[in-house]
């Protein structure tokens, strides 16, 4: 059983197109992000989601929504894709975030914007 | 203020050998100090993680020295195994609901057979 899974694991797209990436979470936690690694493998929190409710927005375009139907999920749509979104994207969650506790990662999905 | 500075980028080390990884932060409001291990193509893995009130913790072959008085962090890896051969990321907290957490750059380790 896998902790957080991702959908889709690669992603390749013309510029412009509008495209979707889908994280589930069944360990139960409340809170799920998403970050952005970039080709020199640098790692950047873009959104966090407690509880279905958006409490982070890291200064990321309003072409990136993120959406949470549910504790359990929290996709990201991303509008007018440029070459400059490729990059791998990992969501994660977590059970408190107040103490600190593990962020589980998915395997991420690698956007190649051609 | 919030930047998270690892060292060195990139490291190689014999098997059964220590290796090494520095990290200093500047915000002494960071409360959760966790390394990460990835390997290529999957997510990051959490390793070890401490709190500042803890000096050492130790897990294994994985130690994680913090010196809170000059917000440094370190993570020493014995006995160093191929297997160990990945890419590893400090991280520092913010504190409250947020879970924000902000990544060093990265050091990519090679241990050598």
């Amino acid at each position: 059983d896998t902790a957080v899974s991702q959908t889709p694991k690669y992603l390749v797209t013309q510029m412009g197109n509008d495209k979707s990436i889908k994280c589930e979470q069944n360990l139960g936690h409340d809170t799920m992000y998403w970050y952005k690694q970039d080709s020199k493998k640098f790692l950047k929190i873009m959104f966090s989601y407690n509880n279905k409710e958006l409490i982070i927005n890291e200064t990321v375009p309003n072409r990136f929504s993120p959406k949470s139907p549910d504790k359990a999920h929290l996709n990201l749509h991303i509008n007018s894709l440029e070459l400059g979104d490729s990059a791998v994207y990992f969501c994660a969650s977590s059970q408190n975030p107040w103490i600190g506790t593990e962020a589980f990662f998915g395997q991420g999905t690698r956007l190649t914007v051609v | 203020q919030q930047q998270v500075k690892q060292s060195p980028q990139s490291l190689i080390v014999q098997k059964g050998g220590i290796s090494i990884i520095n990290c200093a932060y500047e915000n002494t409001a960071f409360d959760y100090f966790p390394w990460y291990q990835q390997f290529p193509g999957k997510g990051p893995a959490l390793l070890i993680a401490i709190r500042p009130d803890v000096s050492e913790k130790k897990e294994g072959r994985f130690t994680i020295s913090f010196n809170k008085s000059a917000k440094q962090f370190s993570l020493h890896i014995m006995d160093s195994q191929p297997g160990d051969s990945a890419t590893y990321f400090c991280a520092s907290k913010l504190p409250g609901n947020t879970g924000k957490l902000i990544f060093g750059q990265g050091t990519t380790l090679q241990v050598k057979p």
